[in-house]
């Protein structure tokens, strides 16, 4: 079935890098855009991060941008989120998400279960 | 960025009730808005893209309009299964934000 799978969280020190990965399965892969979300415990939800089909195009929150970087393997139909210089306000459960099949305006149709990151 | 400001942040209501949440942006969204449905410990759901547009697979209670800055979904009679937090998702500019949710719980 349609999925995405991430993985890749865990506890750090303040300053230090984490790399988490988005292995997608049971679609076309090489022809969606996978976005970043995450959620601080017991807050909402913050957009952070995109790359298009081709891995051409690519955008960042703010609060992010200049720290986390993102690629992408369609070989292997996985994308990455390098997290460098991690704060403990990125503590947060890191969830992909895949834009909705018919545009990327409509939102994101298929989201994975997330993965945890904690800095402290 | 556009600002998305949800309202009630929380609201307490009975099962059969009709609720209605808004949405206002800080600037206008051309339809480009979507509604998410999110239960503890799960990953957000679509509900509504384009404003208005039914994602398959979602009841008919849920409904939503709007255009420019101001948006609403309506759950027509609540469910059992819809007490959750809701969220809408400006998808006209990036970066693409998210209201800060609003908290459907059991009177």
């Amino acid at each position: 079935q349609v999925q995405l799978v991430e993985s890749g969280g865990g506890v750090v020190q303040p300053g230090a890098s984490l790399k988490l990965s988005c292995a997608a399965s049971g679609f076309t892969f090489t022809t969606f855009t996978i976005y970043w979300v995450r959620q601080a415990p017991g807050k909402g939800l913050e957009w952070l991060t995109f790359i298009s089909h081709d891995g051409r195009n690519k955008y960042f929150a703010d609060s992010v941008k200049g720290r986390f970087t993102i690629s992408r393997d369609n070989s292997k139909a996985t994308v990455f989120l390098q997290m460098d210089g991690l704060r403990p306000d990125d503590t947060a459960l890191y969830y992909c998400a895949r834009t909705h099949y018919a545009s990327p305006r409509y939102g994101m149709d298929v989201w994975g279960q997330g993965t945890m990151v904690t800095v402290s | 960025d556009i600002q998305l400001t949800q309202s009630p942040s929380f609201l307490s209501a009975s099962v059969g009730d009709r609720v209605t949440i808004t949405c206002r942006a800080s600037q206008g969204l051309s339809i480009y808005l979507a509604w998410y449905q999110q239960k503890p410990g799960k990953a957000p759901t679509l509900l509504i893209y384009s404003a208005s547009t039914l994602q398959t697979g979602v009841p008919s209670r849920f409904s939503a309009s709007g255009s420019g800055t101001d948006y609403t979904l309506t759950i027509s009679s609540l469910q059992p299964d819809d007490f959750a937090t809701y969220y809408c998702q400006q998808l006209n500019t990036y970066p693409l934000t998210f209201g800060g949710g609003t908290k459907v719980e059991i009177k």
